[in-house]
């Protein structure tokens, strides 16, 4: 079974920290994603990455990075954490080059910025 | 601009009834179509998939249409049950596309399914 591991379910930071989520897969997947979900608003990607080193804007880039240095780990950063980043963050991966591609997510970090 | 419009964005069914929800897109390049379910507390798992060459597939409970010429796709869930209650995503893939592998999700239906 695929098992994509995100570091925290729940995380409570400060505005202007600087915060890191990490996400894990376990089944060297090429494609690695982020979302953010909210009430309403659905699924919306930030960035992905199809190799290391490698990296997307989503549709949703502004106020983020990553950084993926190992084929097995994807890394969201909020540079100076705002209040409007307040959200559930979902990471996903799949298998890369093969067209329909499943894509597996994590359990989500609900992020909460004071 | 959203690529995939979803509706309706929740939708309360009795035991039994048939829950269906309705997607439609504009970019014509898509050619795979999947819908994934979410559990509270769980990220969304991949449910059900059809490509355009179809126009319908089943999977148990669980049927994707697919009309083409219309660009819209729905997900019929038949004798839907409470463990049905769920949120659910429609998506579109362009598997030839140079983002090989990017799904553009829908905004999601909340299910409830009452006993």
């Amino acid at each position: 079974d695929v098992k994509v591991t995100q570091s925290s379910r729940y995380l409570v930071k400060r505005t202007g920290e600087k915060v890191f989520l990490e996400c894990v897969q376990d089944m060297d997947h090429e494609n690695m994603f982020w979302y953010r979900q909210d009430p309403g608003l659905g699924l919306r990607l930030i960035y992905f990455s199809y190799d290391v080193k490698m990296k997307e804007k989503g549709d949703i880039p502004e106020g983020y990075s990553v950084s993926r240095e190992k084929k097995e780990r994807f890394s969201l950063i909020l540079e100076s954490a705002s209040t409007n980043q307040t959200s559930m963050y979902l990471c996903a991966s799949s298998l890369g080059g093969q067209g329909e591609e499943t894509q597996y997510f994590g359990p989500g970090t609900r992020l909460l910025v004071l | 601009q959203q690529q995939v419009k979803q509706s309706p964005q929740s939708l309360i069914v009795q035991k039994g009834g048939i829950s269906i929800i309705n997607c439609a897109y504009e970019n014509t390049a898509f050619d795979y179509f999947p819908w994934y379910q979410q559990f509270p507390g769980k990220g969304p798992a991949l449910l059900i998939a059809i490509r355009p060459d179809v126009s319908e597939k089943k999977e148990g409970r669980f049927t994707i249409s697919f009309n083409k010429s219309a660009k819209q796709f729905s997900l019929h869930i038949m004798d839907s049950q409470p463990g049905d209650s769920a949120t659910y995503f429609c998506a579109a893939s362009n598997t030839r596309g140079s983002t090989l592998g990017r799904l553009y999700f829908g905004r999601g239906t909340q299910l409830t399914v009452w006993p």
